[in-house]
């Protein structure tokens, strides 16, 4: 059954270092998204992704982030200069339609020091 | 206030027991989707629902739409279902999702 991938399953790094999320969607997926949960609180949207362009994003979704599909499979999240705050599993997801159903990635947990 | 409140936020239940979740929302909705989170973090989704009822297996999801409430509905109960379960609704016109702050199910053999 295809499933979406994330890599790496954990990440720590200091404050102020770059961090890149990778993420492999469904193959024949169009829509892609990113979202995040702080330990202990609810899931939050991040950043929807669409024809190469991001279609919505979060008050969360500030200068720090970008995303990007640089191939035809892989989706990244990029935090430019990460804060104790971005602490936090990070999950990708894609859908095959608008709005569809998604299929979660397993997560990867970011740890900040 | 919270867009998407969540009932009861724990629940512990026995084995075989008949298990109700409950979702309400504020806001205008175009689909409600149900998601169960295990302890590992993984999320799968379970439903996606914008009117009437779906079933699947031993769950059943309902929803409400002119009340702005949704129910999950387990049957028999079983261990395996011990996880926590979000409610998470689709903004109108949007491809954002807002969740609730899920319900923890501990089933109890």
């Amino acid at each position: 059954e295809p499933e979406v991938t994330q890599t790496p399953s954990h990440q720590v790094t200091q404050m102020g270092q770059e961090v890149i999320l990778r993420c492999v969607p469904i193959s024949n997926h169009l829509y892609f998204y990113w979202y995040r949960q702080i330990l202990g609180q609810k899931v939050e949207f991040l950043v929807s992704f669409y024809n190469n362009e991001i279609s919505e994003k979060s008050e969360i979704f500030d200068d720090q982030f970008s995303v990007e599909r640089p191939d035809g499979s892989n989706f990244t999240l990029k935090i430019r200069s990460t804060k104790l705050e971005d602490s936090a599993m990070y999950f990708c997801a894609s859908s095959a339609t608008h709005g569809g159903v998604r299929f979660f990635g397993p997560g990867t947990r970011l740890t900040v020091l | 206030k919270n867009e998407v409140e969540q009932s009861p936020q724990n629940l512990t239940a026995q084995e075989g027991e008949f298990i109700t979740i409950n979702c309400s929302y504020s806001v205008g909705i175009s689909a409600l989707h149900w998601l169960q989170q295990h302890p590992g973090g993984g999320i799968v989704s379970l439903f996606m629902l914008s009117s009437g009822k779906k079933k699947h297996g031993r769950l059943i999801a309902t929803i409400n739409i002119q009340e702005k409430h949704s129910s999950l509905h387990i049957t028999a109960s079983h261990p395996r279902d011990s996880a926590v379960y979000i409610c998470a609704v689709q903004i109108q016109g949007a491809q954002k999702l807002v969740f609730g702050q899920g319900t923890r199910l501990t089933i109890n053999p």
